[in-house]
């Protein structure tokens, strides 16, 4: 199973908004709306954000948003703030013989 | 609060085995789906194995099966993941992960993570 595609880096401004695109296969992305995102700050555990394409657990700002559209899911930041600077993986399902697939990672830069 | 904990890694040579344990406290264990992912050094997470509530359901990424076996105890709340035949791409920092399923339906997502043990695996 090849991970999803995901850009290797993306930058914004604080204040501004960013998108970052996940790509999968009708395997995986395009078939199941279970597509969950994490935060990994250096040298920490990653975090949920996102789960179920657009859901918000508890505790999670308000500026993290997520869709999906055939096989590419999309976190969107508004507003960013310096914290906001890491690494953000997508994860998705991908049927019983394989379960879950990630992305390979794309590190957020506030510039 | 939920916390999970691993422990067990280390340096293995090439060819060795490994076992790690994830112990959880602050949620009832055998109500959930657990998992193990790993990280190589400045790489991206890779999911290796997926274990029912019960123990009863088994997934590998086909990267470590036949290689490695996941378990668990739910009398001692504890998650394992025994490593053998260990390879130098198997060196990664290894976290275990909470699905928030319950029972016989995961969800396919991890909500809690503990802070990962580190495996070398290197002559």
């Amino acid at each position: 199973q090849s991970a999803l595609t995901q850009p290797a880096s993306v930058s914004g401004s604080p204040g501004q908004s960013i998108t970052i695109s996940c790509t999968g296969t009708s395997s995986d992305v395009g078939s199941y709306n279970l597509v969950s995102w994490y935060q990994q700050h250096p040298g920490k555990a990653p975090k949920l954000m996102i789960y179920e394409v657009s859901k918000r657990p508890s505790g999670v700002s308000n500026r993290f948003s997520g869709s999906k559209s055939g096989n590419t899911a999309s976190l969107t930041i508004s507003g960013l703030q310096a914290e906001d600077e890491a690494d953000y993986y997508c994860c998705s399902y991908a049927g019983s013989s394989t379960s879950n697939v990630f992305g390979g990672g794309t590190k957020l830069t506030v510039l | 609060q939920v916390q999970l904990v691993e422990s067990g890694g280390g340096l293995v040579k090439p060819g060795g085995s490994l076992r790690l344990s994830c112990a959880a406290s602050g949620f009832t264990f055998s109500d959930y789906y657990m998992s193990w992912i790993r990280q190589a050094p400045g790489k991206g997470l890779e999911w290796v194995s997926y274990i029912s509530s019960s123990g009863s359901t088994i997934y590998y990424a086909d990267s470590v099966k036949g290689r490695f076996t996941i378990s668990r105890d739910n009398a001692k709340n504890s998650l394992y993941l025994q490593m053998n035949s260990l390879r130098a791409e198997d060196t990664a920092v290894y976290y275990c992960a909470r699905d928030p399923g319950s029972g016989s339906y995961p969800q396919y997502y991890f909500d809690y993570w503990g802070q990962g043990t580190l495996v070398t695996v290197s002559s």
